[in-house]
């Protein structure tokens, strides 16, 4: 089935630095990605998508590339601040559209330190 | 702006107790789901609904039932609760069912079963 696999945490950075979260999947077809994240204390909200090949999705000064050969859609931040903080989930949504299933990673924790 | 409201934060339960998870929207969202959040496992989909009167299950659904007699609530019951069920329970919703747009998440209930 429909699987998604995220680098383990927890990641601990400094103020400005540069952040890489991998995430790779397993799916048929062409399913939509997501990037959803996860204050401290609260639900989940979206960050970024791309429903198709090559697009590039970009929010908050966060990106992250559909890579349809490397199966990726790794998230990037060129600097990063103590704001960001929080947990990071890549999730997918099958080809199909009438699918309910949005299948999530198991997080990667991100600190960043002033 | 209240969007999903998850009742209660935080609870505390006895080994075959039961109780019932509260999740209200008002956004006339058509779809409405349940994950619970476990620690390296990212979130997992537990039951979830389509419109008022239409349920069906997800990907761990053993122990827990679902009603939806309004567009707008969609409670999670604990029959009889157990240990394994200790974690952190969302609510999610979207306009509709199989679509590329966001969730909308809860803050979350967080249970422990001793």
């Amino acid at each position: 089935g429909d699987s998604v696999t995220q680098m383990e945490g927890p990641v601990t950075l400094s103020e400005e630095a540069f952040l890489t979260i991998n995430c790779t999947y397993t799916a048929t077809g062409y399913p939509s990605l997501f990037w959803y994240v996860q204050y401290p204390g609260e639900g989940l909200q979206l960050l970024l998508k791309a429903t198709k090949a090559d697009d590039k999705g970009s929010n908050k000064g966060f990106e992250a590339t559909y890579r349809k050969e490397t199966t990726s859609f790794h998230l990037e931040k060129g600097s990063v601040q103590v704001s960001d903080s929080a947990v990071y989930f890549c999730a997918l949504s099958p080809l199909s559209s009438n699918d309910y299933k949005l299948s999530f990673g198991a997080g990667t924790t991100v600190t960043v330190r002033a | 702006n209240a969007g999903v409201t998850q009742t209660p934060k935080f609870q505390v339960l006895k080994t075959g107790q039961s109780m019932t998870l509260q999740c209200a929207q008002d956004m006339n969202h058509e779809y409405m789901s349940w994950y619970r959040q476990d620690p390296g496992m990212g979130l997992r989909l537990i039951h979830y609904s389509v419109g008022a009167g239409i349920t069906d299950q997800g990907e761990v659904p053993n122990g827990y039932n679902v009603s939806r007699s309004t567009t707008e609530d969609f409670p999670l019951r604990l029959l009889s609760a157990a240990p394994s069920q200790t974690s952190v329970y969302f609510c999610a919703s979207r306009k509709e069912q199989g679509t590329n747009e966001k969730l909308f998440f809860g803050s979350g209930t967080q249970l422990s079963v001793l």
